[in-house]
């Protein structure tokens, strides 16, 4: 079975410093990787997509993929207390068309 | 903008009725919408993809004739849950691909439905 892979937290971070959030997948036919970001009780949001290994940063936010390792992280610095949230790893495995979640890193910023 | 737009919100229906829920894309056009269910605690499961004019492909698992989908126009489709029953209480979201717009998908805000 295709699998995204997440340390679930909860992950305590203070406030002002760097968060990072991890994930692993099982498909190496996997070409689109995405973050969203999930307070409770409401649906997804888009943070960041990343298709080319490397970084690729978006203000606070910095995606790295590894295709080699099958491993994408995501990076928030300067972390505020409004980052709070659940964040979703999402994959889009190889033949597939929609997403395959993993579930999720339940961070916490302290002030 | 990505706008994508859900109703009801929220709706509580009773054992063996039938909801529907409604996906709009506002301000573009998508060929591709796809629902999810999310129960308590748990992520985001695929249940089935929608392809504008076609019919939808189900997730494994999935019974398609109690989940009736139908994607009537680039910006609308319509989930059907059917003689709904309490294990079918949970958070449905939709999402919407633009047209030649890669994989990025945009969720609507979801709608929670309670069957008593």
């Amino acid at each position: 079975q295709k699998e995204v892979e997440q340390n679930s937290g909860p992950l305590s971070v203070p406030e002002g410093a760097i968060a990072s959030l991890n994930c692993t997948y099982s498909d190496r036919g996997s070409q689109s990787f995405f973050w969203y970001r999930q307070y409770s009780g409401k649906s997804p949001e888009l943070i960041m997509s990343i298709y080319s290994n490397g970084d690729k940063e978006d203000g606070r936010f910095t995606a790295q993929l590894n295709k080699a390792s099958q491993y994408v992280s995501l990076l928030i610095r300067d972390s505020q207390p409004s980052d709070s949230a659940t964040y979703l790893c999402a994959v889009v495995i190889g033949g597939a068309d929609g997403l395959t979640f993993g579930k999720g890193t339940h961070l916490i910023i302290q002030p | 903008g990505a706008v994508v737009s859900q109703h009801p919100s929220w709706v509580i229906c009773k054992s063996g009725t039938s909801v529907k829920i409604e996906c709009r894309s506002l301000d573009f056009q998508a060929t591709t919408m796809f629902w999810y269910r999310q129960f308590p605690k748990q992520s985001l499961m695929l249940m089935a993809t929608s392809n504008e004019g076609s019919k939808a492909t189900y997730e494994q698992g999935v019974e398609k004739d109690k989940f009736l989908i139908n994607h009537a126009s680039l910006t609308l489709s319509t989930l059907t849950v059917t003689s709904a029953h309490p294990e079918d209480s949970s958070f449905y979201i939709c999402s919407a691909r633009k047209v030649a717009g890669g994989d990025t998908q945009y969720f609507g805000p979801g709608t929670r439905l309670t069957v008593l």
